[in-house]
């Protein structure tokens, strides 16, 4: 299993709609997650962080961990045109390194 | 405060010529990252440097990539004899340490001819 793993898309909503963004770690010694979201032709830019099990709200976005089932998710209510872009999920590499891992990104697209 | 910057932001070089890609940190970070993304593709890690510690290179692809970083600050990633499988953009990430959150430069894209 990659050590981070992410549904490639393309996922499609329309405006206004919940956008519900998912990935999943093995490294069950993981503590803290990372969501970037990369514009075509741009950077990734960080956007939302979580350590600790539940819900951790930011505006529109959501992210939720559950180390249990090694999951954590990006929710974007009340979806944007402007929200179109891939989403990159990242955890830290095994061994507690600063060094981060990243998904391959899920592609989300919000028609007006 | 200033983010990461990087330089050039775009390089075409012919096929066998080496590049010098630089990058600045954001000040204060101690942690620095370079990373590689084709283009649709997802990102690569090439070398990490963390304080005075010897760096991570488990991600350079070959011994035509290296990396050095002076003065605990500014990194400049070499590439010699480029070739066409190269062309890519060229990301540079820091970070302070505390929460391992990088913060990513603008890029060199990079383009062998």
């Amino acid at each position: 299993q990659k050590e981070v793993e992410q549904n490639s898309g393309p996922l499609s909503v329309p405006e206004g709609a919940i956008a519900s963004l998912n990935c999943t770690y093995s490294d069950r010694g993981s503590q803290s997650f990372f969501w970037y979201r990369q514009y075509s032709g741009k950077s990734p830019e960080l956007i939302m962080f979580i350590y600790s099990n539940g819900d951790k709200e930011d505006g529109r976005f959501t992210a939720q961990l559950n180390k249990a089932s090694q999951y954590v998710s990006l929710l974007i209510r009340d979806s944007q045109p402007s929200d179109s872009a891939t989403y990159l999920c990242a955890a830290p590499t095994r061994g507690g390194s600063e060094k981060l891992v990243f998904g391959k990104g899920t592609k989300l697209t919000v028609n007006p | 405060g200033a983010g990461v910057s990087q330089s050039p932001s775009n390089k075409v070089t012919e096929k066998g010529k080496d590049v010098e890609l630089r990058c600045d940190p954001i000040s204060g970070h101690t942690a620095l990252y370079w990373y590689r993304q084709s283009l649709g593709q997802g990102l690569e890690f090439l070398i990490y440097f963390q304080g005075n510690s010897a760096p991570d290179k488990s991600g350079l692809p070959s011994d035509r990539f290296s990396a050095e970083r002076t003065g605990g600050s500014v990194s400049t990633l070499t590439i010699q004899r480029t070739q066409q499988e190269d062309s890519a953009v060229y990301l540079c990430a820091s970070s302070a340490g505390t929460h391992y959150e990088q913060y990513f430069g603008p890029g060199t894209r990079l383009t062998v001819t």
